[in-house]
């Protein structure tokens, strides 16, 4: 079983500052996806990433590939309270047909 | 509108009484997946189905049973509920991207979940 490991946990921050999710592995994925999860609701796509190395902005938040495709963070700047929720991310193996989700980082942004 | 539906929302049931939990999807996809999400744990997949008749053991099937006879419904089935089966349950569909040179991505769509409480 393929594992994914998100750092950190649990982040709390005031609104304008900038920060980092982590999404590491020792497994090589075919693709990762972020998702971002608000209470009582399902996780719902942000983002899928193919390339070792690919870059994607999605408005404020930037998600990077890593070039040996093992790893993944998601940068979100300037933070609002609307982003407040949990981020997962999720890989997919060389079939792509089963996803490994990640733990989750639940994000708190203060007004 | 596009969506994954799940009944019953919430369940507080007793331990050995059969139950089963439905999913139905309108966007005619072919792939579709249980989860289960614990604190601590992420979400964790009990089975996936990649068409009808299709199905396929996810990383924690044990306790579950699932069918698929139609492309839309996938219901999950519990013959004899235990304490330890008490999650927040998702159903997920997904529609097949070919990437190319990189295969096929899943970028799959949640249901809302069901709360599901075993005494």
């Amino acid at each position: 079983t393929q594992l994914l490991e998100q750092s950190p946990q649990f982040l709390s921050i005031q609104e304008g500052e900038n920060l980092t999710v982590y999404c590491n592995s020792s497994s090589v994925f075919s693709s990762l996806q972020w998702y971002r999860q608000e209470p009582g609701e399902g996780p719902v796509l942000l983002v899928t990433v193919v390339t070792g190395g690919e870059v994607k902005k999605l408005k404020r938040l930037t998600f990077q590939f890593g070039d040996a495709r093992k790893d993944s963070s998601l940068h979100i700047t300037a933070a609002q309270p609307g982003d407040t929720g949990l981020y997962l991310c999720a890989g997919a193996g060389g079939s792509a047909r089963q996803l490994t989700f990640g733990s989750g980082t639940q994000l708190t942004v203060l007004p | 509108e596009a969506q994954v539906t799940q009944n019953p929302r919430y369940l507080i049931t007793v331990t050995g009484k059969k139950l089963t939990v439905t999913c139905s999807q309108n966007m005619n996809h072919e792939y579709m997946s249980w989860y289960r999400q614990d604190p601590g744990l992420g979400l964790r997949q009990i089975y996936y189905s990649m068409n009808v008749e299709v199905t396929d053991k996810g990383d924690v099937p044990e306790g579950y049973k699932v069918s698929r006879k139609e492309k839309r419904n996938f219901p999950l089935i519990l013959e004899s509920p235990s304490p330890n089966q008490t999650s927040l349950y998702f159903c997920a569909s997904s529609l097949h991207r070919p990437t190319p040179g990189q295969g096929v991505t899943y970028e799959q769509y949640f249901g809302p979940g069901t709360r599901l409480t075993v005494t």
